[in-house]
């Protein structure tokens, strides 16, 4: 039984690129929530999606950020025009309908150069 | 205030004795408590659940919560140097299905 799939696990940008974060959650988990965690703190929720709905966005940035959880397929985080104060650890954590998102996948660690 | 609050540490313990992690939060409301165990470089992985007041043990980890003073506490017993890690106190936000995480406190247990 799968867990929480995240993909790339490193993920290198310079500035002013696109940075794209994919998150596959557990089976039968039809909710996403991503965190982001910068060196030395804990983690900060960003967002809370089930398909195609944006739940909760009250911890993204205004701009540059935005999710998505298509019918099908992953759920997406996509930073745009990235700086360096952008790189950190970024997880993604599932949960079925109603349930608290427990269990994180691997993460992507971005650096921006 | 930050909604969850631990002491960065780091907390250095030597092996075999007692180490305590401390956890306080703002919001009444809150009905679940989790500890985190995070290696460095690693995904935080979930030890310990606790949602009414008292103890609650699970091998050599023990979890205490107290409703009325706002706080969660981590006991480890017989603490390895494989404990050291950073622990993250997280507390679910009342109506909202998402985890408000604490800094964590770094814990090193000394040979």
């Amino acid at each position: 039984n799968a867990g929480v799939m995240q993909n790339p696990r490193h993920l290198v940008r310079r500035r002013g690129q696109e940075a794209r974060l994919r998150c596959s959650p557990m089976k039968g988990h039809s909710h996403v929530y991503w965190y982001r965690q910068l060196p030395e703190e804990g983690l900060k929720f960003m967002v809370y999606l089930q398909k195609e709905n944006i739940i909760d966005e009250s911890g993204m940035p205004k701009e540059r950020f935005s999710a998505e959880f298509p019918k099908e397929g992953p759920s997406i985080l996509r930073i745009q025009q990235v700086v360096r104060g952008d790189s950190a650890a970024y997880f993604c954590a599932s949960s079925p309908e109603g349930g608290t998102p427990l269990h994180f996948g691997n993460g992507t660690r971005l650096t921006v150069t | 205030q930050k909604e969850v609050e631990q002491n960065s540490g780091p907390l250095s313990v030597p092996e075999g004795a007692i180490a305590s992690l401390n956890c306080t939060y703002s919001d009444r409301g809150s009905q679940s408590f989790f500890w985190y165990r995070q290696y460095s470089g690693k995904s935080p992985e979930l030890i310990m659940s606790i949602y009414s007041n008292g103890d609650k043990e699970d091998g050599r980890f023990t979890a205490q919560l107290n409703k009325a003073s706002q706080y969660v506490s981590l006991l480890i017993r017989d603490s390895q140097p494989s404990d050291s890690a950073t622990y993250l106190c997280a507390v679910n936000h009342p109506g909202a299905q998402k985890l408000v995480f604490g800094q964590g406190t770094r814990l090193t247990i000394n040979p």
